[in-house]
């Protein structure tokens, strides 16, 4: 049983390129999650999906797209990556549905982004 | 809006010292509060939780309770160990009968060192 997983591990890009974040989940999960971790700042929502086919915006969704691609998959994709975004993203799953607020949520092991 | 605010860290400790972490929160009706905790080059995995007012959460002898009257969820435990060197981080998911779909709203963490 992985639970989370994500790809890549590290990724360092120049201002401009394009990337995608994988995250998978083997729990059988209705909701998946992307955060991203900066310095004395916690972890911050970038956006959301409560189940297959929908997603949602967070805290923080400028510069960001994300796929629910099926139950299991949910992507992260930069289009244009800018220092700002140099940051640790985590990817998270929970069983929560709409009115969820006692779930917990696993987490993966993070993707660590640079942005030259 | 929901927000999490917690001490400013870091806090250092030597071994079998009592720790108390200070977590208050801001959010409407009722919501669930968590402590997750984050190791070294690590995702995060959730330590304890508590969904209604005046409950208690415990594992691996940390504590919290959900002190509604005083929105606040301190974490303590009675005698650190150096295993217990990570980062923690309050956080808190919407009320019941809501729509938060379980997204959770982080404190900014909180890095504990505890020396031998």
């Amino acid at each position: 049983n992985a639970g989370v997983t994500q790809t890549p591990k590290f990724q360092v890009l120049k201002t401009g390129q394009s990337m995608t974040l994988q995250c998978a989940q083997d729990m059988n999960h209705n909701s998946m999650y992307w955060y991203r971790q900066d310095p004395g700042m916690g972890l911050r929502l970038i956006y959301y999906s409560a189940s297959e086919g929908t997603t949602d915006k967070g805290e923080v969704p400028n510069g960001y797209n994300v796929s629910r691609l099926n139950k299991r998959e949910f992507s992260l994709r930069l289009e244009s990556a800018a220092p700002s975004q140099t940051s640790v993203y985590f990817c998270a799953s929970s069983e929560a549905t709409v009115a969820g607020g006692g779930n917990e949520q696993f987490f993966g092991p993070g993707t660590r982004l640079t942005v030259l | 809006g929901n927000s999490v605010t917690q001490m400013e860290g870091p806090v250092t400790l030597s071994e079998e010292a009592f720790l108390t972490i200070n977590c208050t929160y801001t959010a409407t009706g009722y919501p669930s509060l968590f402590w997750y905790v984050q190791y070294p080059g690590e995702g995060l995995q959730l330590l304890l939780k508590a969904t209604k007012a005046d409950d208690k959460g415990s594992n691996k002898g940390f504590e919290a309770t959900y002190r509604k009257e005083t929105t606040s969820f301190h974490l303590e435990k009675g005698s650190v160990q150096v295993s217990d060197s990570a980062v923690y981080f309050c956080a808190l998911s919407g009320s019941a009968g809501g729509t938060s779909y379980g997204k959770l709203t982080f404190g900014q963490g909180t890095i504990l060192t505890v020396h031998p």
